[in-house]
């Protein structure tokens, strides 16, 4: 099974670029989530999906925008790269709320922006 | 405002000891309490989530207990192997959102030596 699938793993960007990240999972799972990790501010939510067609910001919205076209995907824009935005991004997805369900996580992004 | 705390942030042992990390939370109005293992460079794998209603959840040498009422939970390794080596992160819904929000720890890094 391959889970929670991201890509691309490593990207560079210049200030002022943009970029689309792309999250794919197979378990059929209705929520799913962005995520960055940074150091010492551990890992903060950025915007999430409870279904096919919907999306809902989290704590650090700013700056990013998602697209949730098919159950599947779970896609995270970039649309003018800022450096603040270099971090490491996680995609996550569960059958129902976090709250209440398991979280499964992509291997991650590491995005570096210049 | 859930504001989850791990303790120790680091912690390094000799293989074959038993080993404790602990983890608090300040909003107590929860369904559950996850925890996950981070190895470097991947993303979160989830190890045990209990149930508000469980007081401990076991997965082979894994032990975590959670006392709502304190506002605890701990994570607790059996007979600890140099392949336990990871970060150990716990995550608590924050109460009162129907997608339920986790906040995350910081992490507590685990090194076992042989």
């Amino acid at each position: 099974n391959a889970g929670v699938t991201q890509t691309p793993k490593f990207r560079v960007l210049k200030t002022g670029q943009s970029m689309t990240l792309l999250c794919a999972q197979d378990m059929n799972h209705e929520y799913m989530y962005w995520y960055r990790q940074d150091p010492g501010m551990g890992l903060r939510l950025i915007h999430y999906s409870v279904g096919e067609g919907t999306t809902a910001k989290g704590e650090v919205p700013d700056g990013y925008n998602v697209s949730r076209l098919k159950k599947q995907n779970f896609l995270l824009g970039l649309e003018s790269a800022a450096p603040s935005q270099t971090s490491v991004y996680f995609c996550a997805s569960s059958y129902g709320p976090a709250a209440e369900e398991k979280l499964f996580f992509g291997s991650g992004t590491q995005l570096s922006v210049l | 405002k859930q504001e989850v705390t791990q303790i120790p942030a680091a912690l390094s042992v000799p293989e074959g000891e038993n080993l404790v990390l602990n983890c608090s939370f300040t909003d107590s109005a929860i369904y559950n309490l996850q925890w996950f293992r981070q190895d470097p460079g991947k993303g979160l794998t989830s190890l045990l989530l209990i149930q508000s209603s469980q007081r401990e959840q076991t997965s082979g040498r894994l032990n975590a207990s959670l006392d709502k009422s304190s506002g605890r939970s701990t994570l607790y390794i059996a007979a600890s192997q140099p392949g336990d080596s990871a970060t150990y992160l716990c995550a608590a819904p924050s109460g009162g959102t129907s997608y339920g929000k986790l906040t995350f720890g910081q992490g507590t890094i685990l090194t076992v030596h042989p």
